[in-house]
C-alpha cells in the first residue's frame, strides 16, 4: 500500500530565506509524486509532479522537489521565500494499480515572517 | 475557461437534514473525483467517476451518494447530514487515468452539520 509522511506539520521561515519542507513516501510501484499548495480558503493548486522523468523537478513560482529513490523521499524547496508562499502543502503520492488513486499526507503550514 | 466550480461555498445543516453539493467542470475530463478534508488529515476519496452515468466508492464512501448525468456535472448527496459530516469538500477533475496524469480540484465547499 502506498501512503505518504510529512515529516513537518508547521515550518516557519523568514521571507528571503531558504524553504524546505520534507515528504517521504512509501510505495510497491514506481510512483508518480506531486506537490500541491492550498491558500486559505482556496482549492488545491499544482506546483509541481514528478512521473517517472527528470529527478529534479521544477514547479511554478521558484519551487522545485528532487525524487530520490533510495531515501523515497521527495522534499519541496525553495532558496528564498516571499510572504505570498504562506498557505499549506500537500505531498501526493500515486501508483498505478488499475486506478490512479491519490493518497494525500496531512500537510505541513509555512509560515513565512517579515 | 472556469476550471471546476462548486457550489455551495458554505453551508450550515442541522443533524438529519438533506442537501446536494454540485461541481462542475469546463474542461472536457471524463474522470471526477469528491474528497472531504478534515483537520490534521490529509484529502480523503469519497466517491469517484470514470465517466457519464459511471460511479464508484472511494476509501470514505459511507453517508454519501453520487450522480453523474451529465458528464460536466459531478453531484455529491448527503440523504441524512451527521455531526461527523462536517468538514471541508472538494471536487476534482482529471482528463485521464494514467499514472502521473494532474487533477484539477475545485475551490471547496465548507459544510457545517449542527
Amino acid at each position: 500500500a502506498q501512503s505518504v509522511t510529512q515529516l513537518d506539520s508547521h515550518v516557519s521561515v523568514s521571507e528571503g530565506t531558504p524553504v524546505l519542507l520534507r515528504c517521504n513516501y512509501s510505495s510497491s510501484y514506481s510512483p508518480s509524486l506531486f506537490w500541491y499548495v492550498q491558500h486559505p480558503n482556496k482549492g488545491l493548486q499544482l506546483l509541481l509532479k514528478y512521473t517517472s522523468a527528470a529527478t529534479l523537478v521544477k514547479g511554478i513560482n521558484g519551487f522545485e522537489a528532487e525524487f530520490k529513490k533510495s531515501e523515497t523521499s521527495f522534499h519541496l524547496t525553495k532558496p528564498s521565500a516571499h510572504m505570498s508562499d504562506a498557505a499549506e502543502y500537500f505531498c501526493v503520492v500515486s501508483d498505478h494499480t488499475g486506478f490512479q488513486k491519490l493518497v494525500f499526507g496531512t500537510g505541513t503550514r509555512l509560515l513565512v515572517s517579515p | 475557461n472556469a476550471g471546476v466550480t462548486q457550489t455551495p461555498k458554505f453551508r450550515v445543516l442541522k443533524t438529519g437534514q438533506s442537501m446536494t453539493l454540485l461541481c462542475a467542470q469546463d474542461m472536457n475530463h471524463e474522470y471526477m473525483y469528491w474528497y472531504r478534508q478534515d483537520p490534521g488529515m490529509g484529502l480523503r476519496l469519497i466517491h469517484y467517476s470514470v465517466g457519464e452515468g459511471t460511479t464508484a466508492k472511494g476509501e470514505v464512501p459511507d453517508g454519501y451518494n453520487v450522480s453523474r448525468l451529465k458528464k460536466q456535472n459531478f453531484l455529491l448527496g448527503l440523504e441524512s447530514a451527521a455531526p461527523s459530516q462536517t468538514s471541508v469538500y472538494f471536487c476534482a477533475s482529471s482528463y485521464s487515468l494514467l499514472q502521473g496524469e494532474t487533477q484539477y480540484f475545485g475551490p471547496g465547499t465548507r459544510l457545517l452539520v449542527l
